[in-house]
């Protein structure tokens, strides 16, 4: 109850094109809904996140759109730049609470080509 | 923004010796921390979550004896690998979360463990 999952493993998409990750979670305690970015040998950072009271968010060329009712959400890069290649993390958890921890999809290795 | 710092940024021993992170919160006072483990082309495994002054809590196959945590102070957290071997050799990542909101949790930019 705790997995969150995250499709495709690998993305490649040419420069200008959207790129689309989609992650999948069961535990209805989930409410809070971010996106991470790493590049290689660097930490996570955050880049979008969603609470379940909104179906959209959209931030630059980033956007969650959240489905509460089929327990997916779903990251957009539009007009994807060689800059974004990289991989990304969904992930999960309850907004509050001393105890609350973050579960993290598998990633998505995005390419984005010339 | 808040910045969270780890040092060493890498690290080089050998097999059996122990080797300390530290994971700083620089501009802010972090009532939790977490510890990460990141194998290569792989997620972030949670290792154990610690709040200041008290003992950490480790997740379920995470050797508490190999792994020690000690969260002195709200601004430092330590997570120190003991007689460490080649399959301890990994990315180790803290984050720090200012307050209750996940909101506030920031990572730090990772240390990776390489052991001989």
């Amino acid at each position: 109850q705790q997995q969150v999952k995250q499709s495709p493993q690998s993305l490649i998409v040419q420069k200008g094109g959207i790129s689309i990750i989609n992650c999948a979670y069961e535990n209805t305690a989930f409410d809070y809904f971010p996106w991470y970015q790493q590049f290689p040998g660097k930490g996570p950072a955050l880049l979008i996140a969603i609470r379940p009271d909104v179906s959209e968010k959209k931030e630059g060329r980033f956007t969650i759109s959240f489905n509460k009712s089929a327990k997916q959400f779903s990251l957009h890069i539009m007009d994807s730049q060689p800059g974004d290649s990289a991989t990304y993390f969904c992930a999960a958890s309850p907004r509050t609470g001393t105890a609350s921890k973050l579960t993290f999809g598998t990633g998505t290795r995005l390419q984005v080509t010339l | 923004g808040a910045v969270v710092s780890q040092h060493p940024s890498w690290v080089i021993c050998k097999s059996g010796t122990s080797v300390k992170i530290e994971c700083r919160s620089l501009d802010f006072q972090a009532t939790t921390m977490f510890w990460y483990r990141q194998f290569p082309k792989q997620s972030l495994m949670l290792m154990a979550t610690s709040n200041e002054g008290s003992k950490a809590t480790y997740e379920q196959g995470v050797e508490k004896d190999k792994f020690l945590i000690n969260h002195a102070s709200l601004t430092l957290s330590t997570l120190t690998v003991t007689s460490a071997h080649p399959e301890d050799s990994s990315f180790y990542i803290c984050s720090a979360r200012r307050g209750r909101l996940q909101e506030t949790q920031y990572f730090g930019p990772g240390t990776r463990l390489l052991v001989l």
